[in-house]
């Protein structure tokens, strides 16, 4: 079946630690997000890209970077500049660059240790 | 700027009972309207979209929203309520100008009680 996969599921890190969420998608989808979700804030917009090798910057996208060398894959680096990295992560895909239903993974859940 | 606003942040109801989930939204032209809904730990699933025509939509699970254009607003409504219906909703609208981008309101739980 077709989806979105994320891993991990949960995720730690340290102080002054880099860390990267990984997204696959075998959608055959262009475009891929990713959010944060905090509990009462809804999703947030970190990234997305509308095609390979390119992205934009999304409402919150300090401490956070992104690549897409693949159209499958869209990697979230959270690094050390993110100060409060806890929360929830969300990739999605959609087929296209109009206003479309987005696909969802389950999420990585990344905590401070 | 575009928003969507979900004015319920907590509901209740009884199985068996019928729900109504509020969504309203500020944008200068149609709008492209998401219902989805999120189970604890898990991703988004898409219930239900309204791009254009008839304004009554239907979904799956046996939810169904109307657009209502005078009131700038999308409810979600099912006519029983499941116990297996008790998760977090979220209303979103499609952002114009070819970025495929979703603005989501902030969600609102619901718990089903026996």
């Amino acid at each position: 079946d077709g989806g979105i996969t994320q891993s991990p599921k949960y995720l730690f890190r340290k102080e002054g630690q880099n860390v990267t969420l990984s997204c696959e998608q075998n959608l055959n989808h262009d475009a891929m997000y990713w959010y944060r979700q905090d509990p009462g804030q809804g999703l947030r917009l970190i990234y997305y890209s509308q095609i390979v090798n390119d992205f934009q910057k999304g409402d919150i996208a300090e401490g956070y970077s992104v690549s897409r060398e693949k159209k499958e894959s869209f990697p979230l680096t959270v690094t050390s500049a993110q100060k409060n990295p806890t929360a929830f992560y969300l990739c999605a895909s959609s087929v296209g660059t109009d206003p479309q239903p987005q696909h969802f993974g389950d999420g990585t859940r990344l905590s401070i240790l | 700027a575009q928003s969507v606003t979900q004015p319920d942040i907590h509901i209740t109801v009884s199985e068996g009972a019928s729900l109504e989930l509020r969504c309203n939204y500020s944008y200068g032209a149609t709008p492209y309207l998401f219902w989805y809904v999120q189970s604890p730990g898990q991703g988004l699933q898409l219930l239900l979209k309204y791009f254009s025509g008839d304004t009554l939509v239907q979904g799956i699970k046996g939810f169904e929203a109307e657009f209502k254009r005078s009131q700038s607003s999308f409810n979600l409504r099912k006519p029983s309520v499941h116990w297996s219906d008790a998760a977090e909703y979220f209303c979103a609208v499609g952002v114009r100008g070819n970025t495929g981008k979703l603005i989501f309101g902030q969600g609102t739980t619901l718990q089903v009680k026996p």
